[in-house]
């Protein structure tokens, strides 16, 4: 089955550095991948969609420029949250869509990101 | 847009059987089920296409009534291992991103 991988799989940061998440997809690749996060006893809120080769595009209410997509080749896509603050701590979960596969087809999900601000 | 689940929470003995429903105000493409475990991604279990279609996973069926806008998540003669939360996520269009319901927290205890 598809593989998708996330780097690291745990993070502590002080507040005000910058910390970025790596998302691979290992078996397929992936023209769109996605950034959700998570946080305690809630539902998974998607942040943004990443596209190969263009900008991401990001849901009402997340700050662009806070939280920089890169989806540089059809198996990475990296989650860079700027300047974080202890409200930015969260689970964040990438997850992609077989380049071969239709918009509705499977999205394959990472094992997560648990981000801690200090 | 986010799709309604119910219920929110459900206790179960093993062997049990559930229920778990996922509705849309809006005109639905697919409906997708995932299973997720504490401190663990989401789980992908099936993915039901518009068309009323039902598709099952060992002793996990879903249904879709795409009139209703409706689907339904069976879990038959519950195991421990069916612990975790239940996400639906909806597609509305070809060109949509999945959205995820807030959740069905489900135990099933010995």
């Amino acid at each position: 089955g598809a593989v998708v991988s996330q780097h690291p799989s745990r993070v502590i940061c002080k507040s005000g550095t910058s910390v970025k998440i790596e998302c691979r997809s290992l078996d397929f690749q992936a023209t769109t991948m996605f950034w959700y996060r998570q946080f305690p006893k809630q539902s998974l809120m998607l942040m943004a969609t990443s596209n190969e080769g263009s900008k991401a595009t990001y849901e009402q209410g997340v700050e662009k420029d806070k939280f920089l997509i890169n989806h540089a080749s059809l198996t990475l896509s990296t989650l860079t949250v700027t300047s974080a603050h202890p409200e930015d701590s969260s689970f964040y979960i990438c997850s992609a869509r077989d380049r071969l596969a239709g918009w509705t087809d499977t999205q394959y999900f990472g094992p997560g990101t648990r981000l801690t601000v200090l | 847009q986010q799709p309604v689940q119910s219920p929110q929470a459900v206790i179960l003995r093993e062997g049990e059987d559930a229920v778990i429903n996922c509705s849309s105000s809006k005109a639905l493409y697919s409906v997708h089920w995932y299973r997720q475990k504490h401190g663990e991604a989401p789980v992908f279990l099936m993915i039901l296409l518009k068309g009323g279609e039902q598709k099952g996973h060992e002793k996990i069926s879903a249904s879709f009534n795409e009139k209703k806008q409706q689907s339904s998540l069976y879990l038959t003669a519950s195991q421990l291992s069916y612990s975790g939360t239940y996400f639906c996520g909806t597609v509305l269009s070809g060109n949509t991103p999945l959205v995820f319901g807030k959740g069905t927290r489900l135990s099933v205890i010995a």
